[in-house]
């Protein structure tokens, strides 16, 4: 079945550190993918999505390629602030289900 | 606020007893999904609703475990003779259209402890 798969956390980082949060997925058909980020003691918020091959899509500086060839969407940041300490999870839905299937979250920790 | 609203945020329960988490989708969505987090995983499916109808409860536990989406009123998730093992979080989502490309937007979260 669908599946996603994400690098181990904790990530720790220094300010205005270089972020890469890796994201694989295996899928039968073409789905839909997302980054979910969840602070602590909240729920998730939409981060960013694409929705086909190629696309890129990006929010608050965060980036993440759509990439077919290699199943990825990696979640890039460039320069990484305190306050993005949290959990980011990846997700993907198929086209032909509305189902998230989740990545087990990467816990990011910024040190000032 | 417009957003998804989940009630309460935190419930303890004795073993035995039922739990009643509440979700109001947000304004103008008429999709609402259930999933559940297990202390440091990912969250899981459960249910999947449509005002009055549920559509898929694929990841729902075959016992003790329903929910409902009445014409009026929120969606809730009922959980009867709550065991340890229920302890989770609990995070309702509602989406305007039941599509894969439709972002499904969460609410906070019910955080349930048994005891």
């Amino acid at each position: 079945g669908d599946s996603v798969t994400q690098m181990e956390g904790p990530v720790t980082l220094s300010e205005e550190a270089c972020l890469t949060i890796n994201c694989t997925y295996t899928a039968t058909g073409y789905p839909s993918l997302f980054w979910y980020v969840q602070y602590p003691g909240e729920g998730l918020q939409l981060l960013l999505k694409a929705t086909k091959a190629d696309d890129k899509g990006s929010n608050k500086g965060f980036e993440a390629t759509y990439r077919k060839e290699t199943t990825s969407f990696h979640l890039e940041k460039g320069s990484v602030q305190v306050s993005d300490s949290a959990v980011y999870f990846c997700a993907l839905s198929e086209d032909s289900n509305y189902q998230l299937i989740w990545g087990a979250g990467t816990k990011l920790i910024i040190k000032p | 606020n417009a957003g998804v609203m989940q009630n309460p945020r935190h419930l303890v329960r004795r073993r035995g007893q039922e739990a009643r988490l509440r979700c109001s989708p947000m304004k103008g969505h008429s999709h609402v999904y259930w999933y559940r987090q297990l202390p440091e995983e990912g969250l899981k499916f459960m249910v999947y609703l449509q005002k009055e109808n549920i559509i898929d409860e694929s990841g729902m536990p075959k016992e003790r475990f329903s929910a409902e989406f009445p014409k009026e009123g929120p969606s809730i998730l009922r959980i009867q003779q709550v065991v340890r093992g229920d302890s989770a979080a609990y995070f309702c989502a509602s989406s305007l259209m039941g599509q894969a490309n439709q972002p499904q937007h969460f609410g906070d979260g019910t955080r349930l402890s048994i005891l």
